[in-house]
């Protein structure tokens, strides 16, 4: 039962364009969420989160928006880099204690 | 400051073996929690510990299983190995028990022929 899901495996943005990234989630206990960015061999490097109380977040080009209601949460990178090319994942996380259950994915190609 | 380190880097180990994999956190972070990637089922949580407790576990046979010291490293422990472990072990540790933000090691990247 995949709880957290990004339906997109691969996206592909031109340099300088906005990347948006996609997660659903279907576990209504979720009240936090993270998007982390993941290079080949090495582990997962924390990017943004978002709490279920707010619907938006931003941190420099990145900004997390929820919607609470379509279970739907995404990722928006303005302006994209060629540094940005990474797997990103989002993560949900439920009540006490720091379980996350991560989405499968998404690769971005951020391109010249 | 150090981030966190994860002992070894690689390891290949034969189907029927027991391996280790050892977890150093962020100093001064409590909670370290581990997690199993693999291509076909992506990140797992396998467990977290906070103050050498198992406070969560994730859905994995007994064979898996983890332990936290008094300065807050981790070991984790894959007995009677199968070739569906293989796969690259994570660790990520967080300042406390409710912290939001966890901080992921390199991992260990485990073979098992």
């Amino acid at each position: 039962d995949q709880q957290v899901k990004q339906n997109s495996p691969s996206l592909s943005v031109q340099e300088g364009r906005i990347s948006i990234l996609n997660c659903d989630y279907t576990n209504s206990m979720f009240d936090y969420f993270l998007w982390y960015k993941k290079y080949p061999a090495e582990g997962p490097t924390f990017l943004i989160s978002i709490s279920s109380i707010k619907d938006k977040n931003e941190d420099g080009r990145f900004t997390v928006f929820l919607n609470k209601s379509a279970k739907h949460l995404s990722l928006h990178i303005v302006p994209s880099q060629p540094g940005d090319s990474a797997v990103y994942f989002c993560a949900a996380k439920a009540g006490g204690g720091n379980k996350l259950t991560f989405g499968t994915g998404t690769q971005l190609k951020v391109e010249l | 400051k150090a981030g966190v380190t994860q002992t070894p880097r690689y390891l290949i180990k034969t189907r029927g073996q027991q391996v280790t994999l050892s977890c150093s956190p962020i100093s001064g972070h409590r909670s370290v929690s581990w997690y199993q990637q693999t291509p076909g089922q992506g990140l797992q949580f396998l467990f977290e510990y906070f103050s050498e407790t198992q406070r969560n576990k994730g859905n994995f046979p007994g064979r898996f299983s983890g332990r936290q010291f008094s300065n807050s490293r981790s070991e984790m422990n894959v007995s009677t190995l199968e070739l569906g472990d293989s796969a690259l072990y994570l660790c990520a540790s967080s300042l406390q028990g409710e912290m939001r933000e966890q901080y992921f090691g390199p991992g260990t990247r485990l073979t098992v022929t």
